[in-house]
């Protein structure tokens, strides 16, 4: 199975700040990665798709890089109803498998 | 618009089993592969399976096979699992989620239900 790690586990920022959260995967993957957005009491919302194809209605704020094994997930100006925790998974085989998490605070 | 409503948890006594349902509407169920994906109390999401849009391939987490059973009815617009032989880990929030293309499941889940939670419990 592959498995899939994120750095950092969680990060406390600023409204305004750059945030970078990544994920790598134990095997190649090509861009077959997805990010999701989760608020608490709620369901994964798709934020990313192939790795950098960013999915409708999300804002433009959120990009995804990388291809392989090493993928990145940004907010370039993070706003208030950013916090939250990200996830990423990988779509390229079965089972599919997700990060652990990366939970954004507020500073 | 696309709708995905879980039904069927509750409290269980391990050991047991439950089925759970998602209901779908706004688009056209057959056509798209669907998932089960659950989070416990406090936890990350863990992918637990995944069916074809015409239930030609089935897939399994290594943690739930042989033991939970992902089928569909499309006459019904309809997705279960079936869940025996739970354990006091597969205490979790269950979600059911579309794939986003119908061709491929490379795309991620676009739309997901609001889940049901299964507690395993004596």
């Amino acid at each position: 199975d592959i498995q899939m790690t994120q750095s950092p586990s969680s990060v406390s920022a600023s409204v305004g700040d750059r945030v970078t959260i990544t994920c790598r995967a134990s095997q190649g993957i090509s861009s077959w990665l997805a990010w999701y957005q989760q608020k608490p009491g709620k369901a994964p919302k798709l934020l990313i798709y192939a790795a950098s194809s960013l999915q409708s209605g999300v804002p433009s704020r959120f990009s995804g890089s990388g291809s392989g094994t090493d993928f990145t997930l940004t907010i370039s100006s993070l706003q208030p109803e950013d916090f939250a925790t990200y996830y990423c998974q990988q779509a390229n085989s079965f089972p599919q498998t997700f990060g652990q998490g990366t939970k954004v605070e507020i500073k | 618009q696309v709708q995905l409503v879980e039904s069927g948890g509750g409290v269980v006594q391990p050991g047991g089993s439950l089925r759970l349902s998602c209901a779908a509407s706004g688009f056209t169920f057959s056509s798209y592969g669907m998932h089960w994906v659950r989070q416990a109390p406090g936890k990350g999401l863990e992918w637990v399976a995944f069916i074809r849009y015409d239930g030609s391939n089935k897939y399994y987490a290594d943690s739930v096979k042989g033991r939970f059973t992902i089928s569909r009815d499309n006459s019904k617009n309809t997705l279960y699992l079936q869940m025996n032989s739970l354990r006091a880990e597969d205490t979790a929030v269950y979600y059911c989620a579309k794939d986003q293309a119908t061709v491929t499941t490379y795309l991620g889940s676009d739309y997901w239900g609001q889940g049901t939670l299964v507690t395993v419990s004596s």
